[in-house]
């Protein structure tokens, strides 16, 4: 079965120092990827999506970025958080072809940045 | 106009209770629709998804949608405490997904 991991699960940075989180996914090949904040009660937006190895669209311009080295991680940088960045980030992956509309959700990274 | 809207709630109901969720949502071209159950602190997970209009049932769960007025719903039967939880809608079109911002629901023993 599917497994997808993210860490780490709290970070807590100051303003102006770089970020890095990381999610991997198991039991899968060639998914589609997602990366998501989720700000307190608000709806998830999507940040970055990604089609393979390289691809990577973005959907908030931001000083966020994102990167697919390999086929199942996905990675989410920053050179400089900014307060606005906090907030619970979730990695996701999706189904392709005739499954295209299921998506599954990481535990998230809860990063607050002080 | 955003493409699902949905009432944050909160919302609490006693144990057993049926309780209904909605959403709107503004395409009429949309097909895919789905249900996702967000524990605190935990990423959200799958529930149920519907093709285009009418109805699915998993166990105490049924999800409906009505294309005709653009609104989707979730019905949890027989509800218990373990229901507590935000439940998100979320749509899937050409690998975008559109998620509502969640009812926050508590099920009271």
């Amino acid at each position: 079965s599917q497994t997808i991991h993210q860490w780490p699960a709290t970070l807590v940075q100051p303003v102006g120092s770089p970020l890095s989180l990381e999610c991997t996914v198991e039991g899968t090949s060639n998914p589609n990827l997602y990366w998501y904040r989720q700000a307190a009660g608000r709806g998830l937006q999507l940040l970055f999506y990604s089609v393979g190895i390289g691809q990577i669209s973005s959907e908030v311009p931001q000083n966020l970025s994102a990167s697919r080295p390999q086929d199942r991680q996905f990675i989410l940088s920053s050179k400089k958080l900014l307060l606005s960045d906090s907030g619970f980030y979730l990695c996701a992956w999706g189904g392709t072809g005739a499954n295209s509309y299921e998506q599954y959700f990481g535990p998230g990274t809860r990063l607050t940045v002080t | 106009q955003k493409e699902v809207e949905q009432d944050p709630g909160p919302l609490s109901v006693p144990e057993g209770a049926i309780v209904s969720l909605n959403c709107t949502y503004s395409n009429s071209a949309f097909q895919y629709f789905m249900w996702y159950r967000q524990y605190s602190r935990k990423g959200p997970e799958l529930l149920m998804y519907t093709y285009s209009s009418g109805n699915k049932e998993d166990g105490r769960f049924t999800a409906q949608v009505d294309k005709s007025s653009k609104y989707i719903s979730l019905f949890i039967r027989d509800s218990q405490p373990s229901d507590s939880a935000t439940y998100l809608c979320a749509i899937w079109n050409f690998n975008k997904f559109y998620f509502g911002s969640g009812t926050k629901l508590n099920v009271k023993p």
